[in-house]
């Protein structure tokens, strides 16, 4: 078995603050990604990696810089917070080797962001 | 591209009773489907999966249905519990050796004991 580990588990931020979230895992997985998690608006994509030093953007890449400094850790950067901002970001990880293992994603506890 | 929907967005069962939550999708060429669950407070829990190839699969009280001429998939609980409250997501694998998902927006079930 393996864990996913996000830290910070809250992070509050001022409006305009560049904020970063990291993304640690010890599956060994080839694939992580962020997601963005609101109320009513479900999971959209903001970044993924494919491998170290890969980047990819999903649907809701523009305001946010991603980092894969390492096969086991995924960085992810709000460049500018937006006021009243609230939501939960998600890391998740899969093993990436072809066929399902390709799709099969494990998620991290995530990190709940407020700006004031 | 792909586009999933979830119906419906909220669920409220007596314990024992059944419970459905559907997913349509768009893209006949999706091939890997998942079902999620997120307790208050939680991450996603990866509940089970199910191949275009194979239809149908089953878990503690639970089975997961693949409708490929509708694209329709559904979970059933056939005797909910109240620890079976919890968000429910659908996701769909997004064809092209993507290694992306797409998941539907998620259905709130709330068991009353």
């Amino acid at each position: 078995g393996g864990i996913i580990t996000q830290t910070p588990k809250f992070l509050i931020g001022q409006e305009g603050q560049k904020l970063t979230l990291k993304c640690q895992q010890n599956f060994n997985h080839d694939t992580m990604y962020w997601y963005r998690q609101d109320s009513g608006k479900g999971l959209r994509l903001i970044y993924y990696s494919i491998t170290e030093n890969d980047l990819q953007k999903g649907d809701l890449s523009e305001g946010y810089d991603a980092s894969r400094e390492k096969k086991s850790s995924f960085s992810l950067t709000v460049t500018s917070a937006q006021k009243n901002e609230m939501a939960v970001f998600l890391c998740a990880s899969s093993i990436g080797t072809g066929g399902v293992s390709s799709y099969e994603q494990y998620f991290g506890p995530g990190t709940r962001l407020t700006v004031l | 591209g792909e586009q999933v929907e979830q119906r419906p967005p909220h669920l409220s069962v007596r314990e024992g009773d059944s419970a459905v939550i559907t997913c349509t999708y768009t893209d006949p060429n999706s091939y890997y489907f998942f079902w999620y669950k997120q307790e208050p407070g939680a991450s996603l829990q990866l509940l089970m999966k199910v191949f275009s190839s194979t239809e149908i699969n089953e878990g503690q009280g639970f089975t997961v249905l693949l409708n490929k001429k509708d694209k329709r998939l559904s979970l059933n609980l056939t005797a909910a519990h109240p620890g079976d409250s919890a968000a429910y997501f659908c996701a769909v694998s997004v064809t092209g050796n993507t290694r992306k998902l797409i998941f539907g927006l998620g259905t709130t079930l709330q068991v009353q004991p």
